[in-house]
């Protein structure tokens, strides 16, 4: 069981919006910054979004994230083929003094 | 572009030590203004974080680990170092190493490296 909760699995088709949410509590995503990580299978993860919002220069715009409250969300537009990947929502819980990450959400683009 | 790669053994017996070194390709890790970081990943499962050195050689560990792990840095080789002690086949994973952005922002991932615990 994680800390932080996504849920397994979403799926799109091209073109189309996709949300992916992150679900955390006070002690990590309500006091402290969130990051995504994509990881195509067999591949190491990449950094995606940090500081909740912030994309690095190489991620293209159809990527943003979000936070509110005790909770965040990664929403991809556009949809495309190679998006396919899992996602993971990651940040600092004060109450553990660790770095914790999400399950993990499988997208799936049909 | 910065590179790091893990090397080590893929394969270590039940109650013996693991051992892996992370070589980073430019730069220095003490005094660089990163943290390193080691993170794991079980087969079909999600990331656990292990732990990483700061940039001053402070090093913070995953509380579920912190009796059984330790991490350092040598700065002339510009390598630094996990090892995991007393390990069981619940340890059997992919290993990777990481630039830490602060202590959170892993900007910078290796390859990762396959390791079973099998006797």
């Amino acid at each position: 069981q994680s800390i932080l909760t996504q849920p397994p699995s979403v799926s799109g088709t091209p073109g189309q919006r996709v949300t992916i949410s992150c679900s955390g509590s006070s002690s990590n995503i309500g006091s402290n910054t969130v990051n995504w990580y994509q990881q195509v299978p067999g591949t190491a993860p990449k950094l995606l979004i940090f500081t909740n919002t912030q994309r690095p220069s190489r991620v293209p715009d159809r990527f943003s994230g979000s936070k509110s409250g005790t909770s965040a969300s990664l929403v991809i537009t556009g949809l495309q083929s190679e998006d396919e990947a899992d996602y993971y929502c990651s940040g600092w819980d004060d109450g553990l003094n660790g770095l914790v990450f999400g399950g993990g959400t499988r997208l799936t683009v049909l | 572009q910065l590179r790091l790669q893990e090397s080590g053994s893929g394969l270590v017996k039940p109650s013996q030590t693991l051992s892996l070194t992370c070589a980073v390709s430019s730069g220095s890790i003490i005094n660089s203004g990163f943290s390193w970081g080691w993170i794991r990943q079980p087969p079909g499962k999600g990331l656990e974080w292990l732990g990483y050195i700061s940039q001053s050689g402070s090093t913070f560990y995953n509380p579920s680990l912190k009796s059984r792990v330790s991490m350092s840095a040598d700065r002339s080789k510009v390598q630094f170092y996990l090892r995991l002690m007393s390990v069981t086949a619940a340890d059997t994973a992919v290993y990777y190493c990481a630039r830490g952005s602060g202590r959170t922002v892993l900007d910078y991932w290796g390859q990762g490296i396959s390791v079973t615990v099998s006797s």
